[in-house]
């Protein structure tokens, strides 16, 4: 059974860093490419990224030069780090497999003082 | 990067009733693209891919159709479980881009 799941801090800083991870099971990463996806109230539904099953990765320009993903295998998890958070940034972020055909619950963010 | 525009944002509608959602992509996108379904509180629930093929466990009720750059996701016989906030997803190219998402509601 296909499952994900996105842990994350709840409320962060302006300018700190963002870091969720996305634990999944009854697959491998080495097989499918694991996607991030935010939503936010201003832009809704907007792709960031997605570490292929290889282990490169690719960035949605937008973030690019504040978001990075990674992961370990061995534990069957999935990272997201993005760094000089703003309030814009504040929604829900989702890991999805591969062809969004799974998605985890999604974790809220609030980035706030 | 590919716009979608999506149509309409708001679709009121009746029980039973024939229910059409638009997308319309800036480029060419091929087959490449997904609609989903979303309830308050829930992450997207994949319901067409390739624009036109039902994923796992959709109802029949439900399909996907392409008239050149415009996209169509249908609900024949509309039940009050599809009220919902539908999106399109095109993924021909990156970053895949979403539609700002149609809000089904009980008239």
């Amino acid at each position: 059974q296909v499952q994900l799941k996105e842990t994350g801090p709840g409320l962060v800083q302006p300018t700190q860093t963002l870091s969720i991870t996305c634990t999944v099971s009854g697959f491998s990463l080495t097989s499918y490419y694991m996607q991030w996806v935010r939503q936010t109230p201003g832009k809704g539904l907007e792709w960031m990224g997605f570490i292929r099953s290889g282990g490169s990765t690719e960035y949605n320009s937008e973030f690019k030069s504040r978001l990075s993903i990674s992961r370990d295998t061995s534990k069957n998890q999935v990272f997201l780090k993005m760094n000089s958070l703003k309030t814009e940034d504040t929604g829900v972020y989702y890991c999805a497999r591969e062809r969004f055909a799974y998605w985890g619950q999604g974790t809220l963010v609030t980035v706030s003082s | 990067d590919i716009q979608m525009t999506q149509s309409p944002s708001s679709l009121p509608a009746s029980l039973g009733d024939r229910v059409t959602i638009t997308c319309r992509a800036s480029q060419d996108i091929g087959n490449y693209l997904r609609w989903f379904q979303q309830k308050p509180g829930k992450s997207p629930r994949l319901m067409i891919y390739g624009a036109t093929n039902l994923a796992n466990g959709v109802p029949s009720r439900f399909s996907g159709s392409r008239s050149g750059s415009d996209y169509s996701l249908t609900i024949n016989s509309l039940e009050s479980e599809d009220m919902a906030i539908y999106y399109c997803l095109q993924h021909n190219e990156y970053p895949p881009t979403f539609g700002a998402g149609t809000k089904l509601e009980l008239k």
